[in-house]
């Protein structure tokens, strides 16, 4: 079947912009993940969704990061007023209910690579 | 707090000799550790984890708690073996999400 999709794959801006990042995860996965991997690094949880609601988003580096999932299946990572050092790759990933008995695989989608001018 | 430490950014090896890659982590706690890899113009996959005990694509890991270590193993490395490699750990006091290190680049030359 289908993987994880994400798009676009490439978005350039301008400092000070706003954008939105989508995710499509696998059907039937109830947990999504986003991830920033910033150049040379290895990603960076910023939040992950049980359903609709954020189970955890400890990892969001501020609040100009948003992210949502009103109906349990796609997300979109908004990123207001953007600064250069937003520029990374954003990962996203889905997975079973890990809820249900220990960690469930996590499977990536090619991610968005955002760059800030 | 979890931490993940990959000492090595590139390893590189001729075709046919062993690989290894270092993986240490901290953690308080029971930790699930595991290997993701990402060949050239391909997207992050699971390669293993250590609750299976598995050997997948000929590599190995083991985990061991008392250097709380967990390093990726592979007796006679091969050309298609180049690409990224990711330790990453995850655990009930850490929720669901994978802390994952720095990563090792391997290179396999011919």
């Amino acid at each position: 079947g289908a993987g994880v999709s994400q798009t676009p794959s490439n978005k350039v801006t301008e400092k000070g912009k706003y954008v939105e990042l989508r995710c499509d995860p696998i059907s039937g996965h109830t947990a999504l993940y986003w991830y920033r991997q910033s150049l040379g690094q290895g990603p960076e949880f910023l939040i992950y969704f049980q359903g609709t609601g954020a189970a955890d988003d400890s990892g969001l580096p501020n609040d100009r990061f948003f992210a949502v999932r009103p109906e349990g299946s796609v997300s979109t990572l908004k990123i207001q007023r953007t600064e250069r050092g937003d520029s990374a790759v954003y990962l996203c990933a889905s997975s079973l209910d890990p809820r249900a008995g220990g960690q469930e695989t996590q499977y990536f989608g090619p991610g968005t690579r955002l760059l800030v001018l | 707090a979890q931490r993940v430490t990959q000492p090595e950014k590139l390893l590189s090896v001729f075709k046919g000799a062993p690989v290894e890659l270092k993986c240490n982590y901290s953690y308080s706690g029971s930790p699930e550790l595991f290997w993701y890899v990402q060949y050239s113009r391909q997207r992050l996959q699971l390669l293993l984890r250590h609750i299976s005990r598995e050997s997948i694509k000929g590599f190995t890991a083991d985990l061991n708690k008392g250097e709380t270590s967990f390093h990726l193993k592979k007796p006679f490395a091969q050309e298609e073996d180049s690409a990224m490699y990711y330790c990453a750990l995850s655990g009930q006091a850490a929720g669901n999400k994978l802390t994952f290190g720095g990563g090792t680049r391997v290179l396999v030359k011919p």
